[in-house]
């Protein structure tokens, strides 16, 4: 069965902390996501990963960065975290590189005070 | 740049009725489309996919889809509604064209079954 394993699925931060939200998967899949869900927004895309130690901006790559240093593991990281970052934050990976369907994570809830 | 349009944030129907969820779409490339489900406080879940062939597409639990280039529409549809179906429903496009860039989203639709 496949499983994206996100770390952390509530996480209660102070504006301005360092923030690592990590994803592994066991797939073997090149490609990994990042998205950010808000109600009425929908799902939006941070940052991807189509390789390791590559990564390409989404739609909203602003206030985030990423690091893949291994196959399995993508990180998302929240250099000073703010309160508008308050959301869900959702992890996938994918083995084709066009047209496959994402398998996605549990989530990680992050509210910052 | 492709985009997903669902309408109605909030659709509620009674146990046993038909459920219609719509998805439009924009793509400038053949497109693939996909359905998602989402229970509270849980990911994504696959419900199916359309990539080429047969444009009427079975999904898990009873849902099915059908892709209609003409209308360029991907609604969802299931023909009697039970409780376990109320969650948010995703509609998603992903570009056939070159890149790794992942799905595009609509922004949701919460399914309410009414007893």
């Amino acid at each position: 069965d496949v499983k994206v394993t996100q770390s952390s699925r509530y996480l209660v931060k102070r504006t301005g902390e360092k923030v690592f939200l990590e994803c592994v998967q066991d797939m073997d899949h090149e490609n990994m996501f990042w998205y950010r869900q808000d109600p009425g927004l929908g799902l939006r895309l941070i940052y991807f990963s189509y390789d390791v130690k590559m990564k390409e901006k989404g739609d909203i790559p602003e206030g985030y960065s990423v690091s893949r240093e291994k196959k399995e593991r993508f990180s998302l990281i929240l250099e000073s975290a703010s309160t508008n970052q308050t959301s869900m934050y959702l992890c996938a990976s994918s083995f084709q590189r066009v047209g496959g369907e994402l398998f996605f994570g549990e989530g990680s809830r992050l509210t910052v005070l | 740049a492709q985009s997903v349009t669902q309408l109605g944030s909030h659709v509620s129907v009674s146990e046993g009725a038909l459920v219609l969820l719509r998805c439009n779409y924009s793509s400038s490339v053949p497109p693939y489309l996909f359905w998602y489900v989402q229970y509270p406080n849980q990911g994504l879940q696959l419900l199916l996919k359309y990539t080429t062939g047969a444009t009427l597409v079975k999904g898990i639990n009873g849902f099915e889809a059908e892709f209609k280039k003409s209308e360029t529409s991907f609604h969802l549809t299931k023909p009697s509604a039970h409780m376990s179906d109320a969650a948010e429903y995703f509609c998603a496009v992903r570009s056939s064209g070159g890149g790794a860039d992942g799905l595009t989203f609509g922004k949701g639709t919460h399914l309410i079954i009414q007893p």
